[in-house]
């Protein structure tokens, strides 16, 4: 199985302050690989896919980076709806498995 | 406009069976695989298993293989996963998701698009 390891797990954090969040696989996963925004109580929203592709509606602070083994979630000018709880999940094989998620609090 | 709805949540004694669903609508249904994920108290995102609603081929994560079973009746265009004997630490947040496919830099790229809006389950004796 792929496991997926991100970093940090918790990271505080201001209005404005350029964030990155990683997400390091077990074994290579080319760029199979799509970040998760969740708030309490919600489904997650799909932020990005193939690594940097950004899904339509996502606001362009949002940028994804990275292949094989190792990718990054960055957040240029952090806003007071983006803190949350962020996942990477890789899709190369079977079975499907998510980071542990990283938790975005205001400083 | 693409949905996912789930039914709603459910209060269930250890040992007693569970069958929750997901109904899916705003798409061609057969055409895209529906996964389960799970989401424990306080916890991260597990994902569980999926079905092609086209065929009913499943693929299970060994974690929950022999725990659930997925199943699908395309006929109306709903997901179910079921227990048949719950325990207390089946007591989670399940959301179903659709599975898309898009080409970029000319490879498929799958990921999961839209997600029900969660069933909580809570087995308590």
């Amino acid at each position: 199985d792929i496991q997926l390891t991100q970093s940090p797990s918790f990271l505080s954090a201001s209005v404005g302050d350029r964030v990155t969040i990683t997400c390091r696989a077990s074994q290579g996963i080319s760029s199979y690989l799509a970040w998760y925004q969740q708030k309490p109580g919600k489904a997650p929203k799909l932020l990005i896919y193939a690594a940097s592709t950004l899904q339509s509606g996502v606001p362009s602070r949002f940028s994804g980076s990275g292949s094989g083994t190792g990718f990054a979630l960055t957040i240029s000018s952090l806003q007071p709806e983006d803190f949350a709880t962020y996942y990477c999940l890789q899709l190369n094989s079977y079975p499907l498995t998510f980071g542990g998620g990283t938790k975005v609090e205001i400083k | 406009e693409v949905q996912l709805v789930q039914s709603g949540a459910e209060v269930k004694k250890p040992g007693e069976s569970l069958k929750i669903s997901c109904k899916a609508s705003g798409y061609i249904y057969g055409t895209y695989w529906i996964a389960w994920v799970r989401q424990m108290p306080g916890k991260g995102l597990e994902w569980m298993g999926i079905i092609y609603p086209g065929d009913s081929d499943t693929k299970y994560s060994p974690s929950f293989q022999g725990q659930v079973t997925i199943s699908v009746d395309k006929s109306i265009t709903t997901a179910y996963l079921q227990w048949s004997s719950l325990k207390a630490s089946d007591t989670a947040m399940y959301f179903c998701v659709r599975r898309r496919g898009t080409l970029v830099r000319g490879s498929l790229s799958y990921y999961f698009d839209y997600w029900g809006q969660g069933t909580l389950v809570t087995v308590s004796s």
